[in-house]
Protein backbone atom coordinates (compact mmCIF):
# COMPACT_ATOMS: atom_id res chain seq x y z
CA UNK A 1 0.00 0.00 0.00
CA UNK A 2 1.59 3.28 -0.75
CA UNK A 3 1.81 5.27 2.33
CA UNK A 4 3.54 8.47 3.30
CA UNK A 5 4.15 8.05 7.28
CA UNK A 6 5.18 11.26 9.69
CA UNK A 7 6.28 11.02 13.29
CA UNK A 8 5.38 12.21 15.73
CA UNK A 9 1.53 13.13 15.02
CA UNK A 10 1.52 15.59 18.00
CA UNK A 11 4.26 17.53 19.63
CA UNK A 12 4.31 20.17 22.30
CA UNK A 13 7.37 21.69 22.43
CA UNK A 14 8.87 24.55 23.93
CA UNK A 15 10.55 27.51 22.73
CA UNK A 16 14.42 26.98 21.89
CA UNK A 17 14.31 23.26 21.60
CA UNK A 18 15.16 21.84 19.13
CA UNK A 19 13.26 19.22 17.19
CA UNK A 20 12.69 16.97 14.02
CA UNK A 21 9.55 15.47 12.08
CA UNK A 22 10.50 12.31 10.23
CA UNK A 23 8.88 11.76 6.66
CA UNK A 24 9.18 8.50 5.25
CA UNK A 25 7.46 7.20 1.69
CA UNK A 26 7.34 3.62 0.11
CA UNK A 27 6.52 4.96 -3.34
CA UNK A 28 10.21 5.22 -4.45
CA UNK A 29 9.20 8.67 -5.52
CA UNK A 30 12.11 11.49 -6.06
CA UNK A 31 9.84 14.23 -4.83
CA UNK A 32 9.03 14.98 -1.71
CA UNK A 33 8.01 18.33 -0.30
CA UNK A 34 7.37 19.68 3.24
CA UNK A 35 3.79 22.40 4.06
CA UNK A 36 2.61 24.24 7.15
CA UNK A 37 -0.95 24.81 7.08
CA UNK A 38 -2.51 27.52 9.14
CA UNK A 39 -6.23 28.62 9.49
CA UNK A 40 -7.01 31.16 5.95
CA UNK A 41 -3.85 30.64 5.17
CA UNK A 42 -3.88 27.07 3.36
CA UNK A 43 -1.03 25.21 2.51
CA UNK A 44 2.23 26.83 2.05
CA UNK A 45 5.97 25.19 0.64
CA UNK A 46 7.96 25.31 3.46
CA UNK A 47 11.37 22.77 1.67
CA UNK A 48 11.35 20.40 -1.42
CA UNK A 49 13.85 18.04 -2.66
CA UNK A 50 13.66 16.81 -6.64
CA UNK A 51 16.28 14.08 -5.50
CA UNK A 52 18.72 12.55 -2.98
CA UNK A 53 21.00 15.75 -1.90
CA UNK A 54 18.86 18.04 -3.67
CA UNK A 55 16.83 20.23 -1.90
CA UNK A 56 15.29 23.93 -2.41
CA UNK A 57 13.32 26.72 -0.20
CA UNK A 58 9.80 26.84 -1.25
CA UNK A 59 7.87 29.69 0.24
CA UNK A 60 8.39 30.11 3.90
CA UNK A 61 12.02 28.34 4.44
CA UNK A 62 12.92 30.97 7.23
CA UNK A 63 13.13 28.40 10.44
CA UNK A 64 13.62 25.48 8.89
CA UNK A 65 16.29 22.55 7.95
CA UNK A 66 15.85 19.54 5.55
CA UNK A 67 18.00 16.71 4.44
CA UNK A 68 17.44 14.00 1.56
CA UNK A 69 19.87 11.83 2.30
CA UNK A 70 18.06 8.66 0.48
CA UNK A 71 14.95 8.89 -1.50
CA UNK A 72 12.51 7.35 0.98
CA UNK A 73 13.06 10.01 3.92
CA UNK A 74 12.64 13.93 4.22
CA UNK A 75 13.40 15.18 8.31
CA UNK A 76 11.86 18.54 8.83
CA UNK A 77 14.72 19.78 11.47
CA UNK A 78 13.35 22.87 14.03
CA UNK A 79 17.09 24.14 15.22
CA UNK A 80 15.57 26.57 17.15
CA UNK A 81 11.06 26.43 17.70
CA UNK A 82 9.83 29.69 18.23
CA UNK A 83 6.12 30.01 18.90
CA UNK A 84 4.73 31.82 15.42
CA UNK A 85 5.91 28.07 14.46
CA UNK A 86 3.03 26.38 15.33
CA UNK A 87 0.90 24.95 12.88
CA UNK A 88 -0.05 21.61 10.94
CA UNK A 89 3.01 20.35 8.71
CA UNK A 90 2.01 18.22 5.99
CA UNK A 91 5.03 15.90 4.30
CA UNK A 92 4.24 14.95 0.49
CA UNK A 93 5.54 12.98 -2.43
CA UNK A 94 4.82 13.00 -6.16
CA UNK A 95 6.07 10.76 -9.01
CA UNK A 96 6.22 13.50 -11.66
CA UNK A 97 4.75 16.76 -12.06
CA UNK A 98 1.26 16.18 -13.67
CA UNK A 99 0.20 13.46 -11.03
CA UNK A 100 -1.54 13.65 -7.64
CA UNK A 101 0.80 14.69 -4.43
CA UNK A 102 0.39 11.77 -1.79
CA UNK A 103 0.22 13.33 1.47
CA UNK A 104 1.03 12.47 4.94
CA UNK A 105 -1.25 12.22 7.59
CA UNK A 106 -0.12 15.82 9.52
CA UNK A 107 2.22 16.81 12.05
CA UNK A 108 0.06 18.83 14.89
CA UNK A 109 3.01 21.13 16.30
CA UNK A 110 2.86 23.60 19.21
CA UNK A 111 5.56 25.68 20.46
CA UNK A 112 5.04 27.92 23.77
CA UNK B 1 5.20 33.05 -9.30
CA UNK B 2 2.05 31.66 -9.74
CA UNK B 3 -0.65 32.69 -7.15
CA UNK B 4 -4.08 31.48 -6.77
CA UNK B 5 -7.11 32.92 -5.38
CA UNK B 6 -10.13 30.92 -4.34
CA UNK B 7 -12.76 33.48 -3.74
CA UNK B 8 -14.88 32.39 -0.97
CA UNK B 9 -13.27 31.03 2.45
CA UNK B 10 -16.73 29.56 3.67
CA UNK B 11 -19.81 28.11 1.79
CA UNK B 12 -22.92 27.03 3.12
CA UNK B 13 -25.46 25.17 0.79
CA UNK B 14 -28.44 22.86 1.59
CA UNK B 15 -28.23 18.96 1.08
CA UNK B 16 -29.22 18.40 -2.26
CA UNK B 17 -28.53 21.88 -3.86
CA UNK B 18 -25.83 21.82 -6.13
CA UNK B 19 -22.81 24.07 -5.48
CA UNK B 20 -19.76 26.06 -7.24
CA UNK B 21 -16.65 26.37 -5.69
CA UNK B 22 -14.38 29.44 -7.68
CA UNK B 23 -10.93 29.83 -7.85
CA UNK B 24 -8.51 31.82 -10.20
CA UNK B 25 -4.92 31.36 -11.08
CA UNK B 26 -2.56 33.99 -12.14
CA UNK B 27 -1.02 33.16 -15.07
CA UNK B 28 -2.28 32.70 -18.42
CA UNK B 29 1.09 30.25 -19.19
CA UNK B 30 0.22 27.00 -19.59
CA UNK B 31 -0.65 25.37 -16.18
CA UNK B 32 -1.61 21.99 -14.43
CA UNK B 33 -4.82 22.44 -11.91
CA UNK B 34 -5.50 20.59 -8.95
CA UNK B 35 -8.16 19.95 -6.55
CA UNK B 36 -7.95 18.59 -3.34
CA UNK B 37 -9.81 17.72 -0.40
CA UNK B 38 -9.65 17.73 3.27
CA UNK B 39 -11.99 16.06 5.64
CA UNK B 40 -11.38 17.25 8.93
CA UNK B 41 -8.58 16.41 11.19
CA UNK B 42 -7.39 14.39 8.12
CA UNK B 43 -4.56 15.17 5.36
CA UNK B 44 -5.33 15.75 1.64
CA UNK B 45 -6.19 14.11 -1.14
CA UNK B 46 -6.65 14.51 -4.80
CA UNK B 47 -10.52 15.24 -6.29
CA UNK B 48 -9.20 16.06 -9.55
CA UNK B 49 -6.66 17.20 -12.21
CA UNK B 50 -6.19 19.24 -15.26
CA UNK B 51 -3.49 18.44 -17.43
CA UNK B 52 -4.86 19.42 -21.22
CA UNK B 53 -7.38 18.08 -23.55
CA UNK B 54 -11.02 18.51 -22.58
CA UNK B 55 -11.79 21.02 -20.67
CA UNK B 56 -14.32 19.57 -18.52
CA UNK B 57 -12.77 17.44 -15.80
CA UNK B 58 -14.78 14.53 -14.11
CA UNK B 59 -13.18 13.54 -10.62
CA UNK B 60 -14.12 11.51 -7.69
CA UNK B 61 -17.65 11.59 -5.46
CA UNK B 62 -19.24 13.03 -8.37
CA UNK B 63 -17.39 16.40 -8.40
CA UNK B 64 -16.08 17.99 -11.86
CA UNK B 65 -14.15 21.48 -12.52
CA UNK B 66 -13.88 23.09 -15.65
CA UNK B 67 -10.75 25.03 -17.18
CA UNK B 68 -11.31 28.29 -18.41
CA UNK B 69 -8.39 29.66 -20.23
CA UNK B 70 -9.30 33.18 -20.83
CA UNK B 71 -10.86 33.75 -17.51
CA UNK B 72 -7.55 32.00 -15.77
CA UNK B 73 -10.52 30.22 -13.41
CA UNK B 74 -10.79 26.65 -12.75
CA UNK B 75 -14.16 25.72 -10.92
CA UNK B 76 -15.12 23.09 -9.30
CA UNK B 77 -18.53 22.16 -9.04
CA UNK B 78 -21.31 19.30 -8.15
CA UNK B 79 -24.80 18.82 -9.01
CA UNK B 80 -26.45 17.86 -5.69
CA UNK B 81 -24.01 17.94 -2.38
CA UNK B 82 -24.34 15.01 0.19
CA UNK B 83 -23.71 16.01 3.85
CA UNK B 84 -20.17 13.90 3.24
CA UNK B 85 -18.82 16.60 1.23
CA UNK B 86 -18.70 18.73 4.35
CA UNK B 87 -14.97 19.84 4.20
CA UNK B 88 -12.29 22.26 3.23
CA UNK B 89 -11.16 22.45 -0.67
CA UNK B 90 -8.10 23.60 -2.06
CA UNK B 91 -7.29 24.62 -5.31
CA UNK B 92 -3.51 23.96 -6.61
CA UNK B 93 -1.76 24.88 -9.71
CA UNK B 94 1.55 24.36 -10.91
CA UNK B 95 3.80 25.33 -14.33
CA UNK B 96 4.90 22.15 -16.16
CA UNK B 97 7.33 24.44 -17.71
CA UNK B 98 9.40 25.04 -14.76
CA UNK B 99 12.23 23.23 -13.80
CA UNK B 100 10.91 22.44 -9.97
CA UNK B 101 7.78 20.56 -9.23
CA UNK B 102 6.31 23.67 -7.21
CA UNK B 103 2.50 23.26 -6.17
CA UNK B 104 0.76 26.56 -5.06
CA UNK B 105 -1.78 26.23 -3.16
CA UNK B 106 -5.24 28.47 -2.25
CA UNK B 107 -6.37 29.18 0.62
CA UNK B 108 -8.86 26.93 0.80
CA UNK B 109 -12.68 27.19 1.18
CA UNK B 110 -14.55 25.14 4.21
CA UNK B 111 -17.82 23.69 2.55
CA UNK B 112 -20.42 23.33 4.86
CA UNK B 113 -23.29 20.64 3.83
CA UNK B 114 -26.67 21.98 5.85
CA UNK B 115 -28.96 19.07 6.64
Amino acid sequence: EAQVTQNPRYLITVTGKKLTVTCSQNMNHEYMSWYRQDPGLGLRQIYYSMNVEVTDKGDVPEGYKVSRKEKRNFPLILESPSPNQTSLYFCATRRDRGVAEYFGPGTRLTVT
Amino acid sequence: AQSVTQLDSQVPVFEEAPVELRCNYSSSVSVYLFWYVQYPNQGLQLLLKYLSGSTLVKGINGFEAEFNKSQTSFHLRKPSVHISDTAEYFCAVSDPGAGSYQLTFGKGTKLSVIP
